[in-house]
C-alpha cells in the first residue's frame, strides 16, 4: 500500500500477558523502523529491518521484546510478558532506502495499555 | 546522546502569524526530518533537509539546516487553525540508519 498500516490500533494487556502488534510498510520500502513513544514527547528507537534481515536491534530490550520481517507478511513486534512500564504508543516507520534518502514514513501507532 | 533537543517547547500563535521553532543536534548527521503530530495521532513527514542543503521549501514550509552550529530551523508562515500540532525533528546519523527525536515544539494556533 500507500501508507504504512499498523494494527491494532490499541491493544490492552494485563501485566504478564503476551502483546503482538504488527505493521506493514509502504509497498517497495526495504527497511521498517520500530519506535516506542513512552511519553508524550519522547521516542525511543527499538529495531530496523533491511527486508526480512535485522539492520540495527541496539534499542531492543532483549529479554522480553522480539520482532520479525518475514517474506510476504506483514512485520511484528511482540513483547512477552508485559509490564506496566511498556505502555506506550509504538510506531512503526518504513524508507525506500538509508543515508541521506532515509525518508521515514510512519504509521497511525498502536496504543499498548498494560493493567 | 540526546539528539534534536527542540527550543521553544510551547508556542501559542494568532492565525495568520508565522511560527518559528528550532532543533539542535550533537552529532553529524545523513540528514533532518521535520514532522507534526496531531494529538493522539501519528507522525506526519513534513519533509527532509539533506546534510549538504542550506534550505528546503515545501509549501508554507521552511526548513533550514546549519551544519556548522548542528541546527535547524522551521518556519511555518500564515499559520492556520489546523496548524495545531507538536512537531518533532529527528536526525537520521551517519553510520546507521535510526531517527533520534527532540522533544517536541507544541504550537497552538488561535483561530
Amino acid at each position: 500500500g500507500e501508507e504504512v498500516a499498523q494494527t491494532p490500533k490499541h491493544l490492552v494487556r494485563g501485566e504478564g500477558q503476551k502483546a503482538k502488534l504488527y505493521c506493514a510498510p509502504i509497498k517497495g520500502h526495504s527497511y521498517v523502523f520500530w519506535y516506542q513513544q513512552v511519553l508524550k514527547n519522547e521516542f525511543k528507537f527499538l529495531i530496523s529491518f533491511q527486508n526480512e534481515n535485522v539492520f540495527d536491534e541496539t534499542g531492543m530490550p532483549k529479554e522480553r521484546f522480539s520482532a520479525k520481517c518475514l517474506p510476504n507478511s506483514p512485520c511484528s513486534l511482540e513483547i512477552q510478558a508485559t509490564k506496566l512500564e511498556d505502555s506506550a504508543v509504538y510506531f512503526c516507520a518504513s524508507s525506500q532506502s538509508s543515508g541521506v534518502y532515509n525518508e521515514q514514513f510512519f504509521g497511525p501507532g498502536t496504543r499498548l495499555t498494560v493493567l | 546522546s540526546q539528539q534534536g533537543e527542540e527550543d521553544p517547547q510551547a508556542l501559542s500563535i494568532q492565525e495568520g502569524e508565522n511560527a518559528t521553532m528550532n532543533c539542535s543536534y550533537k552529532t553529524s548527521i545523513n540528514n533532518l526530518q521535520w514532522y507534526r503530530q496531531n494529538s493522539g495521532r501519528g507522525l506526519v513527514h513534513l519533509i527532509l533537509i539533506r546534510s549538504n542543503e542550506r534550505e528546503k521549501h515545501s509549501g508554507r514550509l521552511r526548513v533550514t539546516l546549519d551544519t556548522s552550529k548542528k541546527s535547524s530551523s522551521l518556519l511555518i508562515t500564515a499559520s492556520r487553525a489546523a496548524d495545531t500540532a507538536s512537531y518533532f525533528c529527528a536526525t537520521d546519523g551517519r553510520g546507521n540508519n535510526r531517527l533520534a527525536f527532540g522533544k517536541g515544539n507544541q504550537v497552538v494556533v488561535i483561530p
